[in-house]
């Protein structure tokens, strides 16, 4: 089955513990994204990647690191998380950079 | 990519009604995409059109956009209880597939 998975789903960690995401999608593609959503600020991009050793900071990267060392996979990694990353956050995938399919998920909570 | 506006902000219908709910933007865009959103899952593209399109069909969905009045509609027909859900737009068509979302539409079917 096609799909974009992610672990954990659900994340309660403490200040300054360094954790990582993991993402990974078995549809070949190139395009790779992070997201976060947060309510009344809707979806914003972290970071993306167009190729294996190619990423690139979206919107809201502070805090965060990424990297892609195989096309499968694209860790979101926290090095010292803090509170204001307690979020919902989302891996996406693409073939073709337009249509992005999406993980389902991960909650975190930074206390 | 920009940021489409959805409306209404929530919508609540019985099951078997029609919904539509509409996106709006403000620069010109190469495609126009609708995700749909279920409470506590994750992000799924529903469909895409591109700006020489004028309306769409998948299913029970159907899209239509008007590039003279930079707008955009999902009307989902026959609703179901299942359809409950939030609606997003995305105007993006940039080369790194970044989604841009606006707070959607809030779709209730109620059975």
């Amino acid at each position: 089955e096609a799909q974009v998975t992610q672990n954990p789903r659900y994340l309660i960690t403490v200040t300054g513990k360094k954790l990582t995401v993991t993402c990974s999608q078995n549809m070949n593609h190139e395009y790779m994204s992070w997201y976060r959503q947060d309510p009344g600020l809707g979806l914003r991009q972290i970071y993306y990647s167009m190729n294996v050793e190619v990423t690139d900071k979206g919107d809201v990267p502070e805090g965060y690191k990424v990297s892609r060392k195989e096309k499968r996979n694209f860790p979101l990694i926290l090095e010292s998380p803090s509170p204001n990353q307690t979020s919902l956050y989302f891996c996406a995938s693409s073939f073709d950079g337009e249509t992005q399919y999406f993980g389902p998920g991960t909650r975190l909570l930074v206390l | 990519s920009q940021q489409g506006e959805e409306d209404p902000q929530a919508l609540s219908i019985q099951e078997g009604e029609n919904a539509t709910m509409n996106c709006s933007y403000k620069t010109s865009i190469n495609n126009l995409q609708w995700y749909r959103q279920n409470s506590g899952r994750g992000l799924v593209h529903l469909i895409l059109i591109r700006s020489n399109e004028r309306e769409k069909h998948s299913g029970r969905l159907r899209v239509t956009l008007d590039t003279s009045k930079k707008s955009s509609s999902l009307l989902i027909t026959a609703s179901r209880a299942a359809d409950t859900a939030s609606y997003f737009c995305d105007t993006g068509g940039t080369s790194y597939g970044k989604l841009t979302f606006g707070q959607g539409t809030i779709l209730t079917v109620h059975p």
